[in-house]
This record gives structure tokens, C-alpha cells and sequence, in this order.
């Protein structure tokens, strides 16, 4: 039974740093890619970032500068390092296993606000 | 940037059929994916690479593809079948869309 169990801050004021972690339970950890996914209230998901076993990382165009995702493979876990964050990046943020060109496991959700 | 198009809302009885559609330019070169979300919860994948079903998700759920038109069809629709959909494919630079999103009503 493959879980994934996401973990970090919810509230950030603006500019700070938004840091989430996402640990892996059961199943494999180096046949995927893992990715951060994230929906403001009320609106359409947005793929944020991906990384694979080794490494490789895919990022969002729009995001690509403020954004980093990281792994370490021992722990089982990957997570997401957005800087400089506005009002604009309130959202819930997933974890998500990639699979085939689709996401088939999903972390439970982090609700994270930006609020002065 | 790339878009993937879905009406915003599609109602249908009980036992009906519910058809939801997702247009965008790069379908016919690149796989589609649909999503079930319930409010408050995680989204759920309920088709791959356009038509196939992954284990557990019950049989009345189907894709279809056709050109840039891509179609989630919900047969004989439950109550319980009430979500959000959400289409989802890739675009030539190897990052992934989501679509605009569906709200499926059961009367």
C-alpha cells in the first residue's frame, strides 16, 4: 500500500520561503518521478515540479525561478523549496507520484497561505 | 502557454450518461489523463493514456479520444459520482497541463 505523507508550514508572510517535504511509504522509490502539484481555492490544479531517482528535475516555465525540488532517496521523502512567495501562491499543494505521463498517488494535501 | 479547455459544469440524472470534454491542440500527439476530486480531498485517477482504467475504478468510467477533443464518459451515473473532473496532459516542453475543470451535478 503506497502512501505518500506530506508535511510543512501553512502560514508564510509574503516573501518568505515556502518549504514542504513529502515522505514515500511502501512501493518503489527510484521507478518514478515525484512532483508538487497545487490548487488555489476555488480554481484548476498546476503542475509545479518534478524528480526522478537520479536526480533529473522538470520545472514549471512560470515558476522555474523561484522554485527547487530536491530528493534524498535514504529517507524516502522529496521536497519543495518556493522562494519569495505572494498572496498569489495561497493554495493547497500535493505530492504526487508520476506514473506513465499521469500522477496515480497523491499526498493529502498542505493548505499553505500567504497573508501580511 | 498551452491550455486545456473543459466546460465549466455538466448535470445529469441518475442512471444517466455524463459526457465531459477537454479540448487542446497537443491531443493528438500526447496521452490524456482524467481526475475525479470530492471536496476537501486529494484528486483520484480514474483514466490514463485516454482510454484505459486504472484497478478499482469501476468500469462505468471510459475515455475516448478524438483529435483535440478528448471525453470522459460517466455511464449510468451515481450520486456518488458527483466531483470536479479534471483533464491533465503534457506539452512539447515535457511539462503537464491541467484542464479548466468540470463540476458534475447529479440531479
Amino acid at each position: 500500500q503506497v502512501q505518500l505523507q506530506q508535511g510543512g508550514a501553512g502560514l508564510l508572510k509574503p516573501s518568505e520561503t515556502l518549504s514542504l517535504t513529502c515522505v514515500v511509504y511502501g512501493g518503489s522509490f527510484s521507478d518514478f518521478y515525484w512532483n508538487w502539484i497545487r490548487q488555489p481555492p476555488g480554481k484548476e490544479l498546476e503542475w509545479i515540479a518534478e524528480i526522478n531517482h537520479s536526480g533529473r528535475s522538470n520545472y514549471k516555465t512560470s515558476l522555474k525561478s523561484r522554485v527547487t525540488i530536491s530528493k534524498d532517496t535514504s529517507k524516502r521523502q522529496f521536497s519543495l523549496r518556493l522562494t519569495s512567495v505572494t498572496a498569489a501562491d495561497t493554495a493547497v499543494y500535493y505530492c504526487a507520484r508520476g506514473h506513465d505521463g499521469g500522477f496515480d498517488m497523491w499526498g493529502q494535501g498542505t493548505m499553505v497561505t500567504v497573508s501580511s | 502557454s498551452y491550455e486545456l479547455t473543459q466546460p465549466p459544469s455538466v448535470s445529469v440524472s441518475p442512471g444517466q450518461t455524463a459526457r465531459i470534454t477537454c479540448s487542446g491542440d497537443a491531443l493528438p500527439q500526447q496521452y490524456a489523463y482524467w481526475y475525479q476530486q470530492k471536496p476537501g480531498q486529494a484528486p483520484v485517477l480514474v483514466i490514463y493514456k485516454d482510454t484505459e482504467r486504472p484497478s478499482g475504478i469501476p468500469e462505468r468510467f471510459s475515455g475516448s479520444s478524438s483529435g483535440t477533443t478528448v471525453t470522459l464518459t460517466i455511464s449510468a451515473v451515481q450520486a456518488e459520482d458527483e466531483a470536479d473532473y479534471f483533464c491533465q496532459s503534457a506539452d512539447s516542453s515535457d511539462t503537464y497541463v491541467f484542464g479548466t475543470g468540470t463540476k458534475v451535478t447529479v440531479l
